[in-house]
């Protein structure tokens, strides 16, 4: 069964330094997501992708995080830089198409800043 | 934005009880109502979704009611088992894109 990949698992940084995620969609998913998800709550959506353009990047915070889809197909999320509010797991979602598809998440990276 | 709104926080049942979670949002536009179950340190797995266009989806042990006049959708797993123990969440597909509920921390005792 095809599963959306991410990695690093688990990543510990100090405050200030750059952080980097990476994510693999389901092959032949056109929309790709990364979601910020803090402890004891809800997935937030951070990004959406259709295909390699941006079409929802609102909850973004724009001054420390960017994300790329160079190719239309896998993603990076980076921090640079760091905060300890950052500390979150990261998850990643990919679906067929937007609106309304099934999205199937990857394991997520955890992230502790310290 | 669009509001999901998910109780209660915790449940705790025995072995064999049913559980039911429940689940409001505000967007009378939103057409797409899926549930996620997650496990510690792992990513969400779809468990069942449900559309507009039906009003009860049932799957083995697990059900899902949607009420749109209401406004409220409800998840139902029957025969709980230990292994059912992990947060719930619901969502929904306001304004084009999914927003999550809290969850809810669903206990199963043997």
């Amino acid at each position: 069964e095809a599963e959306v990949a991410q990695s690093p698992r688990y990543k510990i940084t100090e405050k200030s330094q750059a952080v980097a995620f990476w994510c693999d969609p389901i092959s032949g998913h056109a929309t790709l997501y990364w979601y910020r998800q803090i402890l004891g709550q809800g997935p937030e959506l951070l990004v959406q992708f259709q295909d390699e353009s941006v079409v929802d990047d609102s909850q973004l915070p724009k001054d420390r995080f960017s994300a790329e889809r160079l190719k239309g197909v896998d993603s990076t999320l980076k921090i640079q830089p760091a905060e300890l509010g950052d500390s979150a797991m990261y998850l990643c979602a990919s679906s067929l198409r937007s609106g309304g598809e099934t999205q199937y998440f990857g394991p997520g990276t955890r992230l502790l800043v310290l | 934005g669009e509001n999901v709104e998910q109780h209660p926080s915790t449940l705790s049942v025995q072995e064999g009880d049913s559980a039911v979670i429940k689940c409001t949002y505000s967007d009378s536009a939103s057409n797409y109502f899926p549930w996620y179950k997650q496990e510690l340190g792992k990513g969400p797995q779809l468990i069942i979704d449900i559309r507009s266009n039906v009003g009860e989806k049932k799957d083995q042990r697990i059900a899902v009611t949607l009420n749109k006049t209401a406004k409220h959708f409800s998840l139902h797993i029957t025969e709980t088992q230990p292994e059912d123990s992990a947060v719930y969440f619901c969502a929904a597909n306001g304004y084009g894109k999914l927003t999550f509920g809290q969850g809810t921390i669903l206990t199963v005792h043997p």
